[in-house]
């Protein structure tokens, strides 16, 4: 079975501040994917990134970073001088063999961020 | 390019009435999703579909609910007969999904569904 967990229900922020969002999951599959995705207030869910389990190069784009650790299996994703658009709920999900293609999400992270 | 469109945006219905949500994954796309997002539960899968084949359905709630597939540009959500506690927002999905790669889903805008 695979499961993700996002500890974090709610963060609060001031804007400029740096806030890291966790995501640790659990799987059985040797080979799996881990995405990130953001809700903003209006509803729709927006793609952010995807990563495969042999792939633990940490990507930066632009004022976002992933950390992928499989010894801890961690997916952290850190936003840098965070703005009041970033204000959103982000969700962590995997998907692998268990699963097919479906994806498997977290709870979610509600993060606001206040001028 | 177009994404994925789902309508209706917004369904306000009385319990005991039928439910009708559409999709149209976006165009070469193979694979299709329908998700539900509650506060309870989250975001969970209800089914998906590969090449218009239903291919995981274990997420259906009960056999009030049927999905279909009828063409490649085309899918449906029917809830029937619908109970308030089937209020919530439905997601499509769709990827590209070569074999193996889980190409990432995109998303429709939803349906939220208020049933009285």
């Amino acid at each position: 079975a695979q499961k993700v967990t996002q500890a974090q229900t709610e963060i609060s922020v001031v804007e400029k501040e740096d806030v890291t969002l966790d995501c640790v999951y659990e799987t059985r599959d040797t080979t799996y994917y881990l995405f990130w995705y953001k809700q903003p207030p209006s509803g729709e869910l927006v793609f952010l990134i995807r990563r495969n389990s042999f792939d633990e190069q940490n990507e930066i784009s632009g004022r976002y970073s992933w950390n992928f650790q499989k010894s801890t299996s961690s997916f952290n994703f850190t936003i840098t001088a965070s703005q009041v658009v970033d204000s959103a709920v982000y969700f962590c999900a995997l998907s692998g063999w268990d699963s097919g293609y479906a994806l498997n999400f977290g709870k979610g992270t509600s993060l606001l961020v206040t001028p | 390019d177009a994404g994925v469109i789902q309508s209706p945006r917004h369904e306000v219905t009385e319990m005991g009435q039928e439910v009708t949500l559409r999709c149209k994954p976006i165009s070469g796309h193979d694979y299709l999703f329908w998700y539900r997002q509650t506060m309870m539960r989250g975001l969970e899968l209800l089914i998906y579909f590969n090449n218009n084949v239903p291919i995981d359905d274990s997420g259906m709630p009960e056999d009030r609910f049927s999905a279909k597939m009828p063409n490649a540009s085309f899918s449906t959500l029917k809830i029937q007969p619908s109970e308030p506690r089937d209020s919530a927002v439905y997601f499509c999905a769709s990827s590209p999904g070569t074999a193996g790669s889980n190409q990432p889903q995109h998303f429709g805008d939803g349906t939220r569904l208020s049933i009285l």
